[in-house]
């Protein structure tokens, strides 16, 4: 079946650890996106990416990085200087659409996977 | 609005009661806006996508308005049942996808 696959469900990091979040989709989306939840707090972006080799800064990269190596693949790593990382994660793709000014547009739905959590201990 | 604004943060409603909630979005360089329920331990659904100002959509007992002009969406939940139950996001941004907050609903048997 096609899907967006994430892990692990669940990951506990000690304080000054990366930890790598994995996110697959085997929907052949160009578009790729990582998203943070925190209580009582919307989606907020933190990277994406629209091709292969390419990715651009959300609202909250800081702490964070992304690869794009793969069309299928779009880890999150969760550096040490993130300095609230608890939070659940959830990894995203969409087939891309392009703007008549080469932006991306928010006209294609958006597929998530089930989402990450992870806890600092 | 700079951002994706959603009301009500929360609602409860009895099982058959009929309820709505309310997307705000700004109105300039508008280009969609996405609907999507979201149980809990599950992936966000897509509902609605809707693009043009006056658009009405519809499925099964839900249905959305939208009003581009002043920057608004309307989803309507008619005779909710528990198993509607999720929080309901929506979405919009032209070059990027803007979350709004969700409304949590629990329907009471």
């Amino acid at each position: 079946d096609g899907g967006i696959t994430q892990s692990p469900k669940y990951l506990f990091r000690k304080e000054g650890q990366n930890v790598t979040l994995s996110c697959e989709q085997n929907l052949n989306h160009d578009a790729m996106y990582w998203y943070r939840q925190d209580p009582g707090q919307g989606l907020r972006l933190i990277y994406y990416s629209q091709i292969v080799n390419d990715f651009q800064k959300g609202d909250i990269a800081e702490g964070y990085s992304v690869s794009r190596e793969k069309k299928e693949s779009f880890p999150l790593t969760v550096t040490s200087a993130q300095k609230n990382p608890t939070a659940f994660y959830l990894c995203a793709s969409s087939t891309l659409q392009m703007t008549g000014t080469g932006g991306l547009n928010s006209g294609n739905t958006i597929y998530f996977g089930e989402g990450s959590w992870l806890t600092v201990v | 609005i700079l951002n994706v604004e959603q009301s009500p943060q929360s609602l409860h409603v009895q099982e058959g009661d009929s309820t709505n909630f309310t997307c705000s979005f700004p109105s300039s360089n508008f280009y969609a806006l996405h609907w999507y329920r979201w149980e809990t331990a599950k992936s966000p659904e897509a509902l609605f996508v809707m693009t043009l100002n006056g658009d009405e959509k519809k499925k099964g007992r839900i249905s959305a308005t939208l009003n581009t002009k002043e920057g608004y969406s309307y989803l309507y939940i008619k005779g909710s049942q528990p198993e509607d139950s999720a929080t309901y996001l929506c979405h919009s941004g032209t070059y990027k996808y803007i979350f709004g907050t969700g409304t949590r609903l629990k329907v009471l048997a």
